[in-house]
């Protein structure tokens, strides 16, 4: 089961851009990348999933170089309602075995 | 349609005492998820269940943790004998398949278990 490494914490402003950088290594060739994001009091929520390049919903990009081993979530012009907790998760669709692991995530806090 | 509910919201016990708490997930989910977090942590993996069935059991904390689910829908996480540290929130969560680690797992609001 491959895993994951990202920040504990970071700090933004209103209106920046924001990117998280989640490492996976030992990432296996049938899994992907997928991020949730959980709001205190909350439970976590999907944002985005991808599996190589670059993938935009209305929320977030996802950017996967050409190795996988690492992936970029990047949130565009956040504001305070953005302060959450970000967690990268790495698996396959093929695998109904594996143990999900969440980790502690980044805590994302946004200042005005 | 109705999102997974999770009863009670809130539940203080005393030491010693057994406790059930309840996850209805997304009607038609096959897969139901227990994870329980501790103030200002991540999420610790419980158990899965694939219908009725539990693959992966590996996440209960002791023997004390048990999980059921009947009818391939309700689920009951029945936690004997609480201790102060079994105080978390509990969280539920279902996806429409398995795959666990791939598909969007939709979450609960989660039950508060405090143990006096």
């Amino acid at each position: 089961l491959a895993k994951t490494t990202q920040p504990i914490s970071m700090d933004s402003y209103e209106g920046q851009e924001v990117n998280i950088t989640c490492s996976h290594n030992n990432i296996a060739t049938n899994d992907y990348i997928t991020w949730y994001q959980q709001f205190p009091s909350q439970g976590p929520r999907f944002i985005i999933q991808g599996y190589k390049t670059k993938v935009t919903n209305e929320v977030a990009s996802l950017f996967i170089p050409a190795d996988r081993k690492s992936s970029t979530l990047s949130l565009p012009r956040v504001s305070l309602s953005d302060t959450a907790v970000y967690y990268c998760l790495v698996g396959s669709s093929l695998n109904r075995d594996d143990k999900i692991i969440f980790g502690k995530g980044t805590r994302l806090h946004i200042l005005p | 349609g109705a999102g997974v509910s999770q009863s009670p919201s809130n539940k203080v016990t005393e030491k010693g005492k057994d406790v059930e708490l309840r996850c209805d997930p997304i009607s038609g989910h096959t897969a139901l998820y227990w994870y329980r977090q501790s103030l200002g942590q991540g999420l610790e993996f419980l158990i899965y269940f694939q219908g009725n069935s539990a693959p992966d059991k590996s996440g209960l904390p002791s023997d004390r943790f048990s999980a059921e689910r009947t009818g391939g829908s309700v689920s009951t996480l029945t936690i004997q004998r609480t201790q102060q540290e079994d105080s978390a929130v509990y969280l539920c969560a279902s996806s429409s398949q398995g795959g666990i680690s791939y598909n969007e797992q939709f979450f609960g609001p989660g039950t508060r278990l405090t143990v006096l």
